[in-house]
């Protein structure tokens, strides 16, 4: 099956600073990429998610990229603010197949004011 | 998210009890999903639901058992509780088109 490894596990910025966690993946089917927020005491969030046609992506302050070569995919925050602090998820899928996600292990961000 | 709620939010039992985690949803998804999550662990699939009469094992089913009773209604079960059963549990649906999947707010478990 599919492994999804996520780097780094903490991560602590200044506010302003710029936030990047990587993933890679294994399976080379795999071609729906999400990341996800989890913020205390709530579930996980869909905050962007990009396909295997595209190499990136961006919401407002939001980017993700994907290299499908090397079978890494990256979600980038820029203009870092308090309420990004979260833990963050990123997952793979191979959506044609019934949407079984495989998720990594989370990064715990936190943005220091 | 509102649509899909789970109860109850926080549990403890003891060991060998047996334990219902229910969950429902509102979004008029077909597939449901149950989800344990353990500290550095991510979140690992236990068991998924594509429509009523379509149950499939995920990554970690032993220990665990599913029912899917409606549309909206997808239950969890732990026929026999153990300590390493202890962990934060997660509903989620899923649109197909979108491959996005929703999540409840979680159902704390702890076994004793």
């Amino acid at each position: 099956g599919e492994n999804v490894e996520q780097h780094p596990s903490t991560l602590s910025v200044q506010e302003g600073d710029s936030a990047v966690i990587k993933c890679t993946y294994s399976d080379s089917a795999s071609n729906y990429f999400p990341w996800y927020k989890q913020e205390l005491g709530k579930g996980p969030q869909l905050i962007i998610d990009i396909r295997s046609n595209v190499g990136e992506k961006k919401d407002q302050r939001i980017a993700v990229t994907l290299n499908k070569t090397a079978k890494h995919f990256s979600l980038h925050i820029t203009e870092t603010q308090p309420e990004d602090s979260a833990v963050y998820f990123c997952a793979a899928s191979k959506g044609n197949t019934g949407n079984q996600f495989y998720f990594g292990t989370g990064t715990s961000l936190t943005v220091i004011p | 998210d509102a649509d899909v709620t789970q109860t109850p939010r926080n549990r403890i039992t003891k060991t060998g009890k047996r334990i219902m985690l229910e969950c429902s949803q509102t979004k008029g998804h077909d597939r449901m999903y149950w989800y344990r999550q353990d500290p550095g662990l991510g979140l690992q699939l236990i068991y998924y639901s594509f429509d009523v009469k379509d149950i499939n094992k995920g990554e970690i089913s032993d220990g665990y058992s599913v029912s899917r009773q409606a549309q909206a209604k997808f239950s969890l079960s732990l026929e026999s509780a153990i300590p390493n059963q202890t962990a934060l549990y997660f509903c989620a649906t899923s649109d197909p088109d979108r491959h996005t999947q929703y999540f409840g707010p979680g159902t704390r478990l702890t076994v004793l």
